[in-house]
């Protein structure tokens, strides 16, 4: 079963740096996956296209201080020079033959 | 650029059936999947299904005997029909586009539309 993991809760200082990170079930390590943002009573927002390799591909105005990296089963996100704005809600999704699967989400707190 | 938005009755009687619908605008609604998202009031995302192809679907095992997604290409419309609906269904739904099996990262959102289910 297609199946992401988040860590429920992350925090961070501003002005600092923090790495999320979503874990795909076993089987599935070879995964795509998206990051998506969603900040307070908003809707999400899609941040970047992340590949298995870590290579990764960003939604029209995203920030550089978003980027994606890949180790494993592991995807990680990693937001530097965190502002304010940052925080939000961070969802990975990834995607196979008929079905689209999100993970529970990391709530970031930017102290 | 694509912007989506959804439409619909913000409430909804209990064991009724819950109707919505998400305009594409600034492309053809003719190509890539179409898909339809929901969130509970404090929780997370979860897929519903999509459409693709001329009214191909897939839905969320946990929903299915309950969904039904169509397309209106005349209109650049897809519409969600959820029936029996209870307090549990009651969420801010979302619809978003993908490419495909091969690329289905939902790149852009609509900025969602709450319904309340309640007797």
């Amino acid at each position: 079963q297609l199946v992401l993991t988040q860590s429920p809760s992350a925090s961070a200082s501003l002005g600092a740096s923090v790495k999320l990170t979503c874990t795909l079930s076993s089987g599935h390590r070879t995964y795509a996956i998206a990051w998506h943002q969603q900040q307070p009573e908003k809707g999400p927002r899609y941040l970047m296209r992340l590949n298995t390799d870590g290579s990764h591909s960003k939604g029209d105005g995203i920030p550089d201080r978003f980027s994606g990296s890949s180790s494993g089963a592991e995807r990680y996100l990693t937001i530097s020079s965190l502002q304010s704005e940052d925080e939000a809600d961070y969802y990975c999704q990834t995607w196979t033959t008929g079905i689209r699967v999100f993970g529970g989400g990391t709530k970031l707190t930017v102290l | 650029q694509v912007q989506l938005q959804e439409s619909g009755p913000g409430l909804v009687k209990t064991s009724e059936t819950l109707s919505l619908t998400c305009t594409v605008s600034g492309g053809s609604i003719s190509s890539n999947y179409w898909n339809w998202i929901r969130q509970p009031p404090g929780k997370g995302l979860e897929w519903i299904g999509h459409i693709y192809n001329r009214g191909s679907t897939n839905y969320n095992p946990s929903l299915k005997s309950r969904v039904s997604i169509s397309i209106d290409t005349s209109k650049n419309q897809f519409s969600l029909n959820l029936n029996s609906v209870t307090a549990a269904d009651t969420a801010v739904y979302y619809c978003a586009r993908d490419f495909g099996n091969l690329e289905g990262a939902f790149d852009i959102w609509g900025q969602g539309t709450m319904v309340t289910v309640s007797s």
